[in-house]
């Protein structure tokens, strides 16, 4: 079964600080990938896509190293409320098929 | 839209009673998911529909455990009986491409 490995932290940072966290998936024939933001006792929601090339939203960069297998996501200036578990998402055949998550980084940020 | 809805929010039985967790997806959605989340295990995938039909059930963990979709706006997680080690939180997803939309989700505690 594809497999999504993140470290479960929990990550403590100072409020401003950056802090980064990878995934790895041990499926190479994915082709899509995703960072969900989880808040405590809600529903997952989407942070962001995830392309070949590296996106930016903000203060979020995600990138993709297909050759390493493994995502990663950044948080710049981090605030309070980025306090969350961060999942990721890997989809390994196109389109919605077989989305699979990761158990999540857990994010505490601290003033 | 109203988004993903799931019904009941929390739900409490006991142990060897039947379990009704419902799901309305978002309108025009062809994909439905259902998760289970518990501390331990994550975010585990149980089954997905696609154009109501199941493609993938090979997480649900075992027959006691069985999904429904009738029609393209509704669909059941039945779990009977139930036994404490179904408590979690189970979550619905619907998605038309790419990015998965899930509901609140239905806690469920089983005594």
């Amino acid at each position: 079964r594809k497999e999504v490995e993140q470290d479960p932290g929990p990550f403590n940072v100072p409020e401003g600080a950056t802090v980064a966290f990878n995934c790895t998936y041990s499926n190479s024939a994915s082709q899509s990938f995703f960072w969900y933001r989880q808040d405590c006792r809600k529903e997952p929601k989407l942070l962001m896509s995830v392309y070949s090339s590296g996106n930016e939203d903000g203060r979020f960069t995600a990138q993709l190293n297909r050759a390493s297998q493994y995502i990663s996501l950044l948080i710049r200036d981090s605030k309070l409320s980025d306090s969350a578990t961060y999942l990721c998402v890997v989809n390994g055949g196109g389109g919605a098929d077989g989305l699979t998550f990761g158990k999540g980084t857990h994010l505490i940020i601290q003033p | 839209d109203a988004g993903v809805i799931q019904s009941p929010r929390h739900e409490v039985t006991e142990m060897g009673q039947e379990v009704t967790l419902r799901c309305k997806p978002i309108s025009g959605h062809d994909y439905l998911f259902w998760y289970r989340q518990t501390m331990m295990r994550g975010l585990e995938l149980l089954i997905y529909f696609n154009n109501n039909v199941p493609i993938d059930d090979s997480g649900m963990p075992e027959d006691r455990f069985s999904a429904k979709m009738p029609n393209a706006s509704f669909s059941t997680l039945k779990i009977q009986p139930s036994e404490p080690r179904d408590s979690a939180v189970y979550f619905c997803a619907s998605s038309f491409g790419y990015e998965a939309f899930f509901g609140q989700g239905t806690r469920l505690t089983v005594v």
